[in-house]
């Protein structure tokens, strides 16, 4: 497996334009993550989702921030629109739920946003 | 959701066995821990999982109590690629609700 595939790798901006990031979960993991680091904040969750079904955004910052997931092998995370202070490298993360002892999160190489 | 505490940083040399703590008092029957290694520009990876008593596997050892209110990690004869900051996680892995959030980590540097 490809694992969790993001795009795209790097993210130029002007404020005020919107911005998509993209992820690709691996194959028949039913939970997908997004998360946002900055120095200063750390590792932030910002959404999940369980089947496609959002079950906890109370981490998206504000209006701007949305994040779709059509299909289990797709997902979507938009700013609109984008502000400086968006600026982060955006990780979009899966994983399986099982009876199995050693489920873990599976990470994407992450999206280095720069908002101008 | 259980809160945890690590040290922030930690340095060490080559060779060494090297022991990160991370407190989690108020941890729920039904909570593993489980750590994740991060390297610069890339997303964390998951090292290591475990409810009580020690875990091993290729890269690590986890040692919990029995009262599971704290849990060390320890990675035997670190080198200079286990440069990385270190995440302590404390979470019901099998309840749907069950968001899973990344603490502050502990910078560990290893020295030639």
């Amino acid at each position: 497996d490809a694992g969790v595939i993001q795009s795209p790798r790097h993210e130029v901006t002007e404020m005020g334009q919107e911005v998509t990031l993209r992820c690709k979960p691996i194959s028949g993991h039913d939970y997908l993550f997004w998360y946002r680091q900055t120095m200063m904040r750390g590792l932030e969750l910002l959404i999940y989702f369980n089947n496609n079904v959002p079950i906890d955004d109370s981490g998206m910052p504000e209006d701007r921030f949305s994040a779709k997931m059509p299909n289990a092998s797709f997902s979507t995370l938009k700013i609109q629109p984008s502000e400086p202070r968006d600026s982060a490298v955006y990780f979009c993360a899966s994983r399986l739920s099982s009876s199995a002892t050693n489920e873990k999160l599976f990470f994407g190489s992450g999206t280095q946003l720069s908002v101008l | 959701l259980a809160k945890t505490t690590q040290p922030i940083s930690m340095d060490s040399y080559e060779g060494q066995e090297v022991n990160i703590t991370c407190s989690h008092n108020n941890i729920a029957t039904n909570d593993y821990i489980t750590w994740y290694q991060q390297f610069p520009s890339q997303g964390p990876r998951f090292i290591i999982q475990g409810y009580k008593t020690k875990v091993t596997n290729e890269v690590a050892s986890l040692f919990i109590p029995a009262d599971r209110k704290s849990s060390t990690l320890s990675l035997p004869r670190v080198s200079l690629s286990d440069t990385a900051v270190y995440y302590c996680l404390v979470g019901d892995l099998y309840s749907s609700a069950s968001k899973i959030i990344f603490g502050s980590g502990t910078r560990l540097s290893i020295r030639p």
